[in-house]
């Protein structure tokens, strides 16, 4: 069956730390991969996607994420984290085809200590 | 560019009560999701249109839930005979045909079943 696991439920982590949350998938055929952060009474945004090409992928705000094929892992990395990167952060995955709709991880909270 | 908006953005109804929620996808973005988020999960898909061809729906979407997209724009998905089980964080998302894929979200109508 088709599914994300994201290991880390809630991380506490203090300002300038480096982060970073793993994220592991079971999907058969090629991939789309992507992380989306939710901010405190916010919506769903996007902070990185991967579709090919080179396998590290760098977003918004600093976070970078990697891309290994032969672990089915996309983790996400950001080397000095910020009171304002408290949220909550989803790993999501999509085929290549059909309706391209995500399975999602069941995300992980993160609480920047400043 | 308005984003994703979704109406109401809080519901509470009463046990067997209908409800009926909006969602407006960014326009020109030919395809709408729907998903269900509970908490501490991440969000799970409900269903998917092209336009306003319903191509696919989850497991998840019982006899009592509907969804439509009658003109091919806004979408609405109805729940009849409401269950405490049903509440949770109904969430819209809209992409483009072509491209790359990535869905926007909206931020949601939280409904509370009593």
């Amino acid at each position: 069956a088709q599914s994300v696991s994201q290991h880390n439920h809630h991380v506490i982590l203090s300002e300038a730390a480096s982060l970073e949350l793993g994220c592991n998938y079971s999907y058969g055929g090629t991939v789309n991969l992507f992380w989306y952060v939710q901010y405190p009474g916010q919506h769903l945004q996007l902070l990185l996607k991967y579709f090919s090409g080179d396998p590290l992928v760098k977003g918004i705000k600093g976070f970078e994420a990697e891309f290994i094929k032969s672990k089915f892992s996309f983790n996400l990395r950001k080397p000095s984290v910020q009171w304002s990167d408290t949220a909550e952060y989803f790993c999501a995955v999509n085929s290549h085809s059909g309706t391209y709709k995500y399975i999602f991880g069941t995300g992980t909270r993160l609480k920047v200590l400043a | 560019d308005t984003g994703v908006s979704q109406d109401p953005r809080h519901k509470i109804t009463k046990r067997g009560q209908n409800v009926t929620f909006r969602c407006d996808p960014i326009s020109e973005h030919n395809r709408l999701y729907w998903y269900r988020q509970t908490l501490g999960q991440g969000p799970e898909f409900l269903t998917y249109f092209q336009n306003e061809a319903q191509l696919e729906k989850s497991r998840l979407l019982s006899d009592r839930f509907s969804a439509e997209r009658p003109k091919g724009s806004f979408s609405t998905l109805e729940i009849q005979r409401t269950e405490q089980g049903d509440s949770a964080m109904y969430l819209c998302a809209s992409s483009a045909l072509y491209g790359l894929e990535t869905q926007y979200f909206g931020p949601g109508t939280r409904l509370l079943v009593l």
